[in-house]
């Protein structure tokens, strides 16, 4: 069974950037039959979507973080990243990445990782 | 952005009963709908996607329909366990969106 794995700073302080990987447990980051993405979720709030990674078709952003997310990845490592920069209190939260098939929804996710943006 | 309305924002319901809730979206989402079940403290599980499709190992007291841009999610014969957050999502148009999700109590 697939396992994702986030991993992250923890504590961010404001204006700075925060980076995050999703370790892959196979080798289907450069596959055509999926998709990836990125979720978070504020303490005591809703899920909110980042955006979404494909490996052969590009990656698209939730307009709402004001071009400020960028996704990449390194296939040798099976690894998918997520940068955000400029950051402010308001992007607090756990973060998720999640994959899923073509056509469906996401369908395995990790565990999450808490970013606490704070001086 | 499509908007997605969750009702009712939190229920109670005892071991046995069905529950529905329900979640509509402010445009057509050509049936890209999908729910979640998300307990405290834990990363969401994925139940439904395509409207009505069970993602693998999810039991089938959990069902999804759709009527126009209305969509629903049953879980019927309530357990202790179901008690959790659900969250419906289109992922029909960018950016994807969530509802604000139903928190279901088991009495």
């Amino acid at each position: 069974q697939l396992q994702l794995q986030e991993s992250g700073p923890g504590l961010v302080r404001p204006s700075e950037t925060l980076s995050l990987t999703c370790i892959v447990s196979d080798d289907s980051l450069s596959s055509q039959d999926y998709y990836w993405g990125w979720v978070r979720q504020p303490p005591e709030k809703g899920l909110e979507w980042i955006g979404s990674f494909y490996y052969t078709e590009g990656r698209y952003y939730n307009t709402s973080l004001k071009s400020r997310a960028t996704f990449s990845v390194d296939t040798s490592k099976n690894h998918l990243y997520l940068r955000l920069t400029s950051v402010t209190a308001a992007d607090t939260a756990v973060y998720y990445c999640a994959r899923s098939p073509r056509a469906a929804s996401y369908e395995f996710w990790g565990q999450g990782t808490l970013v606490t943006v704070s001086s | 952005d499509i908007q997605m309305t969750q009702s009712p924002s939190s229920l109670s319901a005892s071991v046995g009963d069905r529950v529905t809730i329900t979640c509509r979206a402010s445009q057509g989402v050509n049936n890209y709908l999908a729910w979640f079940q998300q307990k405290p403290g834990k990363a969401p599980k994925s139940l439904i996607y395509g409207v009505s499709s069970l993602h693998s190992g999810v039991p089938s007291k959990f069902s999804g329909s759709a009527s126009g841009t209305d969509f629903t999610l049953t879980i019927s014969s309530l357990q202790p366990e179901d008690s959790a957050t659900y969250y419906c999502q289109q992922y029909h148009a960018y950016p994807y969106t969530f509802g604000q999700g139903t928190k279901l109590e088991i009495k």
